[in-house]
């Protein structure tokens, strides 16, 4: 059974480029939430994807924008981006479907460092 | 505005001794908590969790415990075991949303 799976693990990218991270949520889950979270912080909730729709979002500006596929799996995509923008990136998955308390199950991450 | 406080950075503790790991929220519309263990260069995986309607949950070696008068929660493991050092990091969430707020995380060392 396939835990949540994150692409790439890491990525180097110069300020004002634009990225794209990936994720596929566990087996039998269909809601994906994304993370930001920074050196020595707690993961920050960025925005959270069901039914291919954005449902909720975080304090994060335009720039972050994602997207979620017929298949569940998800992408959050980063424009313009700012030295600030480096951090670790984690992909949550959960089934809202079933019951609105429970875990979330994450990734292991996709570690984005700005030059 | 940090919705959810872990005070201590650190914390260290003797093999087969009690951890005991403390969270703080103020967000009184909170209803489901939860810690997570993270090691480095992974994810964090779920530990246990508690909603609002209980007042402790106890799975194995692991127990945490809610007061929601004092919106304080506090994770005890026992005995504590040197693969038990990690980052734990406390989460909560306000009914039907699914989005969840961390705390800072709390490093701790289980000295053999």
């Amino acid at each position: 059974d396939a835990g949540v799976t994150q692409s790439p693990t890491h990525l180097i990218k110069t300020r004002g480029q634009q990225v794209t991270l990936r994720c596929s949520p566990k087996s039998g889950h269909d809601t994906v939430s994304w993370y930001q979270q920074a050196l020595g912080q707690g993961p920050q909730f960025i925005f959270q994807y069901y039914e291919e729709e954005e449902r909720q979002r975080g304090n994060f500006p335009d720039r972050f924008s994602g997207h979620q596929f017929p298949n569940y799996s998800s992408e959050l995509n980063v424009n313009a981006l700012l030295l600030g923008d480096s951090a670790l990136y984690l992909c949550a998955s959960s089934s809202l479907g079933r019951s609105s308390n429970q875990p979330q199950h994450f990734g292991d991450g996709t570690r984005l460092s700005i030059l | 505005d940090q919705q959810v406080k872990q005070n201590s950075p650190s914390l260290s503790v003797q093999e087969g001794r009690i951890s005991i790991l403390n969270c703080d929220y103020t967000n009184s519309m909170f209803d489901y908590f939860l810690w997570y263990k993270k090691y480095p260069a992974e994810g964090p995986t779920f530990l246990i969790s508690i909603s609002s309607i209980k007042d402790k949950n106890e799975d194995g070696r692991f127990t945490v415990f809610l007061n929601k008068s004092a919106k304080h929660l506090s994770l005890h493991i026992v005995p504590s075991q040197p693969g038990d050092s990690a980052v734990y990091f406390c989460a909560a969430s306000a009914y039907n949303f699914n989005k969840f707020y961390f705390g800072s995380g709390t490093k701790l060392n289980v000295k053999p």
